[in-house]
């Protein structure tokens, strides 16, 4: 147990379907991440919040919108996706954003399957 | 593009100490070198981070030499339970945020 959970943790959905992942940290950090790892492939940065605000979006198709309402709860919408987009969704998060104090804790990911 | 190199694969057997070096020659100078640990379908988990000489904590140590242009993740005792993905990463500059980019990482595989 990290401190931080995501729900759901399995999820299907069709590609017109609109559905949202969940994730809150329980250890009162200030920045928050999604990651997408897909099969053989290394972790990848999706989005970064630091204290609510977006710091970072790597390029991501807009088919994924981020909200963060308070530093605790990170939320990852999701429409029209992709079998592409199929991957398991890590949510972390860290006390700071500096590497001296970034060590991140990651959830246990959503195994995200579009059809 | 990951700044990171690391092997592919390791073997090992239960009880013994594993070394994993990883290169990272165009590392910052305020980069910090941080590993962390996968198992399937779960969430990397934190294992050690430094910035230089040695740092042990109560899994594993870190060799970083005086150049910093690799590290060592040193594990010792390993059981099968260790068997995971190991990924070395440095602290990455972008636009005033240092994020960490994860490479394809180690994986260890533990026998009896």
């Amino acid at each position: 147990e990290t401190g931080v959970t995501q729900t759901p943790r399995h999820l299907v959905m069709g590609m017109t379907n609109k559905k949202s992942l969940k994730c809150e940290q329980h250890l009162g950090h200030n920045a928050m991440y999604w990651y997408k790892q897909s099969a053989k492939k290394p972790l990848e940065l999706m989005f970064v919040y630091s204290l609510e605000e977006r710091v970072e979006n790597n390029s991501v198709p807009s088919r994924f919108s981020p909200e963060c309402p308070n530093s605790s709860h990170l939320f990852l919408h999701l429409h029209t996706l992709q079998p592409e987009d199929s991957a398991l969704y890590l949510c972390a998060s860290s006390p700071g954003r500096l590497p001296a104090n970034n060590e991140q804790f990651f959830g246990p990911g959503t195994r995200l399957t579009v059809l | 593009l990951a700044k990171t190199t690391q092997p592919i694969s390791m073997d090992s057997y239960e009880g013994q100490e594993v070394n994993i070096t990883c290169s990272h020659n165009n590392i910052a100078t305020n980069d910090y070198i941080t590993w962390y640990q996968q198992f399937p379908s779960q969430g990397p988990r934190f294992i050690i981070q430094g910035y230089k000489t040695k740092v042990t904590n109560e899994v594993a140590s870190l060799f970083i030499p005086a150049d910093r242009k690799s590290s060592t993740l040193s594990l010792p005792r390993v059981s099968l339970s260790d068997t995971a993905v190991y990924y070395c990463l440095v602290g990455e500059e972008n636009t005033g945020f240092q994020k960490l980019v994860f490479g394809t990482g180690t994986r260890l595989l533990v026998s009896p």
